[in-house]
């Protein structure tokens, strides 16, 4: 069946644009994920959605990150005036429900800004 | 938030088992103790998890300490496939929805 998916799978950025990262969950899931991942890290968590309710962006390393998902369904992660430090793997992830179970991962968007 | 130990690597022979281990000497008793794996270029995989009871399934079993201070998921015959990153992680089950993934242990499988 189809899983989470992401896009664009690649991005590279001037310093100082806007970016949009889009993420397409499993049908009918509540819970939306984004966590970044640097270079020879573990994924960090940024942001949880549950259907468009943001219920924790405790994550989200400055105010130049907003992430949306107004019809609890697609949502998008949008990095304002990039910095070279936002470089990662931006992973976006979903869940049948709410609480403690498994997550489902998109391949993720890896951003590079020069 | 309770912490994980794992090894930052581990290697193993083609065909054979490998046992994975994960220290969480401050678990509480409402944390569910999950595994996920990464694949090189891939976003991370649901394995397995469970609280108190050993569990089973199609990838891999998860055998959990008496006390629950420590556990080792164990993947019955390596596969080259099986070459990742392994995260132990531990989830509240009263609040917990963010994963913590920590460093986790790379797997290196060889023939």
């Amino acid at each position: 069946g189809a899983g989470v998916s992401q896009s664009p799978r690649y991005k590279v950025a001037k310093r100082g644009q806007d970016v949009a990262l889009r993420c397409d969950p499993i049908s009918g899931h509540v819970s939306l994920f984004w966590y970044q991942q640097a270079l020879g890290q573990g994924p960090e968590f940024l942001t949880y959605f549950q259907n468009e309710a943001q219920l924790d962006k405790s994550g989200l390393p400055s105010d130049r990150f907003f992430a949306e998902r107004p019809e609890g369904s697609v949502s998008t992660l949008k990095i304002q005036r990039t910095q070279q430090e936002d470089s990662a793997v931006y992973l976006c992830a979903s869940s049948s429900k709410g609480g403690p179970s498994e997550q489902y991962f998109g391949p993720g968007t890896r951003l590079t800004v020069t | 938030d309770a912490k994980t130990t794992q090894p930052n690597s581990m290697e193993s022979n083609e065909e054979e088992p490998v046992h994975l281990p994960c220290n969480h000497s401050t678990i509480s008793g409402t944390d569910y103790i999950h595994w996920y794996r990464q694949l090189p270029s891939q976003g991370p995989e649901y394995v397995i998890h469970g609280l108190t009871s050993n569990v089973n399934n199609r990838m891999a079993s998860l055998a959990i300490a008496e006390d629950r201070k420590s556990s080792t998921l164990i993947l019955h015959r390596a596969t080259l496939r099986d070459a990742a990153v392994y995260y132990c992680i531990l989830m509240d089950s009263n609040s917990g929805y963010a994963l913590n993934f920590g460093k986790g242990t790379s797997l290196l499988v060889t023939p």
